[in-house]
């Protein structure tokens, strides 16, 4: 199925670092939304996002929805151990049901001690 | 509150056997959604429901694939006969609909199929 092109697909940073992750389209979304997803556990939604130029944060996350509506980033600022697991974005399509979202592939995110 | 709820967590069977994943989703959330998660294909929408009525299967993979919904808090994903490469971590996910299109995760059945 299709999928969000989500870069860097792993980042391997130390603790108290800042980290910083994106995901494009060559379409149009409505929605942004991100989620963290942790060993053997489902995504848990972190930040939603629903109008184009919007910033939004969420304690050391901040998210944007791109101005294009093709894109959106993730950052996380004085990273901690709890923060290791796989991020993924997920948008609506502007042109597809309101209900469905793409997945992008994911980033890894690994804290070296 | 409680979350999305899956069983069984973990699932191993052999081939050809029979496989019934269980869903109950949050309470007065209209819509239902079953995915699939795998390290070659990431998460796949496989169905999903909106007031228990099945709107969109095209990623149900084959006809060994079906889903029900026979009321609003639960549903089942059954797999019949399963097969090696049904292997994989199925997860239900549910929205409550209107403006905001936020899925909420269960915690995923990991399924082994010998």
């Amino acid at each position: 199925g299709q999928q969000l092109n989500q870069s860097p697909q792993s980042m391997f940073i130390q603790e108290g670092e800042d980290v910083s992750m994106n995901c494009t389209s060559s379409s149009i979304f409505n929605t942004w939304l991100w989620y963290k997803q942790d060993p053997g556990e489902g995504p848990v939604l972190l930040i939603a996002l629903y109008k184009a130029g919007e910033l939004t944060s969420n304690g050391r996350l901040t998210a944007q929805f791109g101005i294009t509506r093709k894109d959106s980033f993730l950052n996380i600022s004085a990273s901690i151990p709890s923060d290791v697991g796989i991020y993924f974005c997920a948008g609506q399509h502007a042109n597809f049901g309101n209900e469905k979202l793409t997945f992008g592939t994911g980033t890894r995110l690994t804290i070296i001690p | 509150d409680a979350g999305v709820i899956q069983s069984p967590r973990h699932e191993v069977t052999e081939m050809g056997q029979e496989v019934t994943l269980r869903c109950k989703p949050i309470s007065g959330h209209d819509y239902l959604f079953w995915y699939r998660q795998t390290m070659m294909r990431g998460l796949e929408l496989l169905i999903y429901f909106n007031n228990n009525v099945p709107i969109d299967d095209s990623g149900m993979p084959e006809d060994r694939f079906s889903a029900k919904m026979p009321n609003a808090s639960f549903s089942t994903l059954k797999i019949q006969p399963s097969e090696p490469r049904d292997s994989a971590v199925y997860f239900c996910a549910s929205m409550s609909g209107g403006a905001h299109n936020e899925q909420f995760f269960g915690p995923g059945t990991r399924l082994t199929v010998l």
